[in-house]
């Protein structure tokens, strides 16, 4: 089935440490990227997308995401998180390119950062 | 501009009660999503309209879930009869081709 996979689904890290959150999804042709985050009790907001053009995207708060193709990938990294940083993190995808439409969320990686 | 606005902020009701979800997405935007976030399932999508018509109500999850979109400023979400299992936050979503917008989500909870 046609889907968007995040690989992990609780995370903590000591401050400064590095981050990489994995997304993986399984749709062909023309797709477009997200990655939202959501503080507690708080709606989503908007980190990063990817629509085209060069793969390494940046995003705000010194967040960046990498599109693979090949490996139907779409990754998010920050060199050095922050304690504010602790939230939860969803990668979407929308199957038919474009901003509108639907998009299609993973389950969500819950970051826990300590101070 | 005040962004997508969601009513009620929560609601908790009594098993078998009516309830209607409320939202308005910024003006402009053409196109409005319902999701369901719950820590056993993620962020499902419901349904979403595109200039008012439902485009894709595969997520409704059964017939006692029904959503309308009768003008471009205002859409709703009803359960009837709502159930336990229907506890969630719901969020509606509007998008242009600037991009998608969340609301702030309405936390349900049946008793």
């Amino acid at each position: 089935a046609q889907s968007v996979s995040q690989h992990n689904h609780h995370v903590i890290l000591s401050e400064a440490a590095s981050l990489e959150l994995g997304c993986n999804y399984s749709y062909g042709g023309t797709v477009n990227l997200f990655w939202y985050v959501q503080y507690p009790g708080q709606h989503l907001q908007l980190l990063l997308k990817y629509f085209s053009g060069d793969p390494l995207v940046k995003g705000i708060k010194g967040f960046e995401a990498e599109f693979i193709k090949s490996k139907f990938s779409f990754n998010l990294r920050k060199p050095s998180v922050q304690w504010s940083d602790t939230a939860e993190y969803f990668c979407a995808v929308n199957p038919n390119g474009g901003n509108t439409g639907k998009l299609i969320f993973g389950q969500g990686t819950t970051l826990q950062v300590k101070p | 501009d005040a962004g997508v606005i969601q009513s009620p902020r929560h609601e908790v009701t009594e098993m078998g009660q009516e309830v209607t979800l409320r939202c308005k997405p910024i003006s402009g935007h053409n196109s409005l999503f319902w999701y369901r976030q719950t820590m056993m399932r993620g962020l499902e999508l419901l349904i979403y309209f595109n200039n008012n018509v439902p485009i894709d109500d595969s997520g409704m999850p059964e017939d006692r879930f029904s959503a309308k979109m009768p003008n471009a400023s205002f859409s709703t979400l009803k359960i009837q009869p709502s159930e336990p299992r229907d506890s969630a936050v719901y969020f509606c979503a509007s998008s242009s081709r600037r991009g998608y917008t969340f609301g702030s989500g309405t936390r349900l909870t049946v008793v």
